[in-house]
């Protein structure tokens, strides 16, 4: 089986505020991937980055990035100097290849941005 | 480029009554996916299709029918819905090559109530 775990329903920043959003996960396979999914108050979600279980490298894209440490099993979103925009329930996603085709949810993570 | 679509967008039913939900993507992708999203569970696989005529069950399938006798179509019937079906559903899709598991995209979601 496999599980995705946000343990922070909510989080509330003011403005310029550096935000980190946990994740962590379980599964028994040695190949998986891993996912962050943003859901703004608009509804749709809009799919922000993919990593592997082989590549362990961290990643910067702008204002985010990526600590992938697979000793923790952790997958955790940093943004940076946070804005009113990035207000939104952000989803982190797991994929295992040995398991049935499906993509696991965590619960999401509400992050209210305040000027 | 209209990307993946899902019709209607909102939808009010009544209990015991037949209730499709339309997906449509122009992207030839091979897989399509159905979730619903309720409060405090993420978003959970409801059916997946992995090709045209090829389909298999999610993680909550019951109640929910799913066909795909076309590459671009994957319509949801709930046969007989009940009040626990109101839920917010999205289909998405994504495109598999070799032994890589891609993104999967999401349409804007159908807001269905059961009264």
């Amino acid at each position: 089986a496999q599980k995705v775990t946000q343990a922070q329903t909510e989080i509330s920043v003011v403005e310029k505020e550096d935000v980190t959003l946990d994740c962590v996960y379980e599964t028994r396979d040695t190949t998986y991937y891993l996912f962050w999914y943003k859901q703004p108050p608009s509804g749709e979600l809009v799919f922000l980055i993919r990593r592997n279980s082989f590549d362990e490298q961290n990643e910067i894209s702008g204002r985010y990035s990526w600590n992938f440490q697979k000793s923790t099993s952790s997958f955790n979103f940093t943004i940076t100097a946070s804005q009113v925009v990035d207000s939104a329930v952000y989803f982190c996603a797991l994929f295992s290849s040995g398991s049935a085709r499906q993509l696991t949810f965590g619960s999401g993570t509400q992050l209210t941005v305040l000027p | 480029d209209a990307g993946i679509t899902q019709s209607p967008r909102y939808k009010i039913t009544e209990t015991g009554r037949q209730v499709t939900l339309m997906c449509h993507q122009t992207w030839s992708h091979s897989y399509m996916f159905w979730y619903r999203q309720d409060l405090g569970h993420g978003l959970r696989l409801i059916y997946y299709s992995a090709a045209a005529d090829i389909t298999d069950k999610g993680e909550v399938p019951d109640g929910y029918v799913v066909s795909r006798s076309k590459t671009e179509n994957f319509p949801l019937t709930l046969e007989s819905a009940t009040r626990s079906q109101t839920s917010v559903y999205f289909c998405a899709s994504s495109v598999q090559r070799g032994g890589t598991y891609n993104e999967q995209f999401f349409g804007p979601g159908t807001r269905l109530t059961v009264l």
